[in-house]
């Protein structure tokens, strides 16, 4: 069964402090590993897409990257407004749809 | 600007009522899906549909129907056959057959009186 895993399920860093979040799949056929973020009560907006292992993809302070088992989100000196849920999911092969997992909330304190 | 609507942002049903949850998008998308995020849980797929006038269930379809009579739009009526509806349900379009990413609406959020 495709199933993806995020950890840790809440973080809490203070502000200028660097981590990773994990996101851990085992899906047939992996199509493509998508990071999300989303702010409470509202829809994911989109970070990332990676499609192989290797493959990394960057955006202001925040990197992802990607192995056969697991996807990494590094956080640089984040700040507050970097605050949010971020949701990894995953296409598998032959299909459009896509997995989610069940997020990492993360607090950033000034 | 292109995007996708959900409307209400807020929806209250009542014993034995069946609520209709509106999703719009302008994306020229053929693909739309329908997804439930409950607090701790992931998104869980309700139905989703790759062209006009077809839908597949997703992992937790029962007591919700869809339509999907224009490409624009996919609306779900939650019916009073699903016991446990209150949810923050999402509405998603991307383009059929591809790899391409989700885009997302801002979601409703359904409770029960």
């Amino acid at each position: 069964e495709d199933q993806v895993t995020q950890s840790p399920e809440a973080l809490r860093l203070q502000e200028g402090e660097s981590s990773s979040l994990n996101c851990s799949y085992t899906v047939s056929g992996l199509r493509g590993l998508f990071w999300y973020r989303q702010d409470p009560g509202k829809g994911p907006e989109f970070l990332f897409t990676l499609y192989s292992a290797g493959e990394e993809k960057e955006k202001e302070r925040l990197k992802a990257t990607l192995t056969k088992k697991e996807s990494f989100l590094h956080i640089t000196a984040p700040k507050p407004e970097d605050s949010a849920t971020y949701l990894c999911a995953v296409r598998a092969g032959g299909t459009d749809k896509l997995i989610f997992g069940t997020g990492t909330r993360l607090q950033v304190f000034p | 600007d292109g995007g996708i609507t959900q409307s209400p942002k807020y929806l209250f049903r009542k014993e034995g009522q069946n609520v209709t949850l509106s999703c719009e998008q302008n994306l020229n998308h053929d693909a739309m899906y329908w997804y439930r995020q409950d607090p701790g849980q992931g998104l869980r797929l309700i139905y989703y549909s790759q062209i006009v006038n077809d839908f597949q269930k997703g992992d937790i379809a029962e007591g919700y129907s869809v339509s999907r009579e224009k490409k624009e739009s996919f609306p779900l009526t939650v019916t009073s056959a699903q016991k446990n509806p209150t949810a923050f349900y999402l509405c998603a379009s991307s383009i059929a057959g591809s790899n391409e990413k989700l885009f997302f609406g801002s979601g409703t959020q359904l409770s029960v009186l």
